[in-house]
């Protein structure tokens, strides 16, 4: 199994309340990412990276912030969290060359209350 | 912007029998990757299996097979002598090829229950 960990698993928050999740890999891949999963919707794209401190957005943007300082972690910030925040983040990764394949994290369940 | 659809909700199959699950996408890129990814009760994202579209064999993985067409937009999962343990919800992934940052675009997802 790829060496992805999510911290924290759980956490329950306020509304308004800044959040930061966390994404910590041990196997040196370029790209990482942030999906989150609802009923209904599958798995949508929030925020990647290709590099340290190079980012981009994805498909569900709004809201979120990402920052990538180090190879190994890749952290998304909710700055004043909402209820349609509620939700399980995954994480991602994928390396370079001809391997495609991205490899999840175990997931963060976020519930805003 | 690629979509995924997978139009079948929920699916049954008894143990030991044979289940097809359908997914079209719509693209209009040449070069790219689809996959199944499997994710059980327990949560975790599981790649089942891949397929580049650029190969026109049909990738296999032990109990699992595909059936893609590209001319139909159409990447089918076959899974053969079914498990309790292939109970799972099933997603479509979709990726754009070289040069692209390899954003995943998901279906919705099949929830498939393999009854004893």
């Amino acid at each position: 199994d790829a060496g992805i960990t999510q911290s924290p698993r759980h956490k329950v928050t306020e509304t308004g309340t800044p959040v930061t999740l966390r994404c910590h890999q041990t196997e040196n891949h370029r790209y990482m990412y942030w999906y989150r999963q609802d009923p209904g919707h599958g798995l949508r794209l929030i925020h990647y990276s290709y590099g340290v401190k190079d980012t981009d957005k994805g498909e569900v943007s709004d809201g979120y912030s990402v920052s990538r300082s180090k190879t190994e972690d890749f952290l998304l910030t909710l700055e004043s969290a909402t209820s349609s925040q509620t939700s399980v983040y995954f994480c991602a990764i994928s390396e370079t060359g001809e391997a495609y394949e991205q490899y999840f994290g175990p997931g963060t369940r976020l519930t805003v209350t | 912007a690629q979509t995924v659809t997978q139009s079948q909700p929920e699916m049954s199959v008894q143990e030991a029998e044979t289940v097809t699950l359908s997914c079209t996408y719509d693209t209009s890129e040449n070069n790219y990757y689809l996959f199944w990814y499997k994710q059980p009760p327990s949560r975790q994202m599981i790649l089942v299996i891949r397929q580049e579209a650029y190969k026109q064999q049909n990738a296999t993985e032990n109990r699992f097979s595909v059936n893609f067409q590209k001319a139909a937009k159409s990447f089918s999962l076959k899974i053969s002598d079914s498990q309790l343990g292939d109970t799972a919800m099933y997603f479509c992934a979709f990726m754009k090829g070289r040069g692209s940052a390899r954003q995943l675009t998901f279906g919705s997802g099949t929830q498939l229950t393999v009854l004893p």
